[in-house]
């Protein structure tokens, strides 16, 4: 059984870039959920996805966007970088949707540092 | 506000020691509740969880949560740490409005030898 993947697992941008994070789920899991975890504190939820689309989003501005492609891999995009988007961002899967999506799995995360 | 509480930011103990680490969730959020662990330069891992039944909940590596709804918390406990226990663990609540998780800031559990 294939874990979740994420890659790149470092990145450095700078100030005003743009980034693509990817994220290939476990086998058999259609529903994705994206974190960002700043340094010393707990992940925050920016969004999920559940068969291609979008079914939940967290407090986070239009410039975080994502995908989800039909084999349920899925990609972060964060667009106009600012330094304080400097996080490891993490990536789940599962495999149910709804009220309680079920067990998460996480990927190892990207590490993104923005000067 | 929903909100889940972890009281201790790091915890000092020494090897073979008992250990407990502390999480408060506000009456707002759901009681489905969670511990996960991350392992240095690691994912994140589901030790436990509580969804309902009974309120002493059994995961892995011999870790133990009790659910107490009175006083809102679901604290996480382990007779005898080891060394391979040191970690960051995370408490989590699944929201009542968006069904996502809430996050504690973590707890740092650090293993004395």
């Amino acid at each position: 059984e294939t874990g979740v993947t994420q890659s790149p697992t470092h990145l450095i941008k700078t100030r005003g870039q743009q980034v693509t994070l990817r994220c290939s789920s476990q086998s058999g899991h259609n529903t994705v959920s994206w974190y960002q975890q700043a340094l010393g504190q707990g992940p925050q939820f920016i969004f999920q996805y559940y068969r291609e689309e979008e079914n939940g989003r967290g407090n986070f501005p239009p410039r975080f966007s994502g995908l989800q492609f039909p084999n349920y891999s899925s990609e972060l995009n964060v667009n106009a970088l600012e330094l304080d988007d400097s996080a490891l961002y993490l990536c789940a899967s599962s495999s149910g949707q709804g009220k309680y999506t079920g067990e998460l799995f996480f990927g190892e995360g990207s590490r993104l540092t923005v000067l | 506000a929903q909100s889940v509480t972890q009281l201790d930011s790091q915890v000092p103990v020494f090897e073979e020691a008992p250990v407990e680490l502390r999480c408060n969730y506000s009456s707002s959020v759901s009681v489905y509740l969670f511990w996960y662990v991350q392992y240095p330069n690691q994912g994140l891992q589901l030790l436990l969880k509580y969804l309902s039944g009974s309120t002493l909940v059994k995961g892995i590596n011999g870790f133990e949560a009790e659910f107490n709804k009175s006083q809102t918390s679901f604290h996480l406990r382990k007779p005898s740490v080891h060394i391979s226990d040191t970690a960051e663990y995370f408490c989590a609540g699944l929201s009542t409005g968006n069904y996502q998780l809430i996050w504690g800031a973590g707890t740092k559990l650090i293993i004395k030898p």
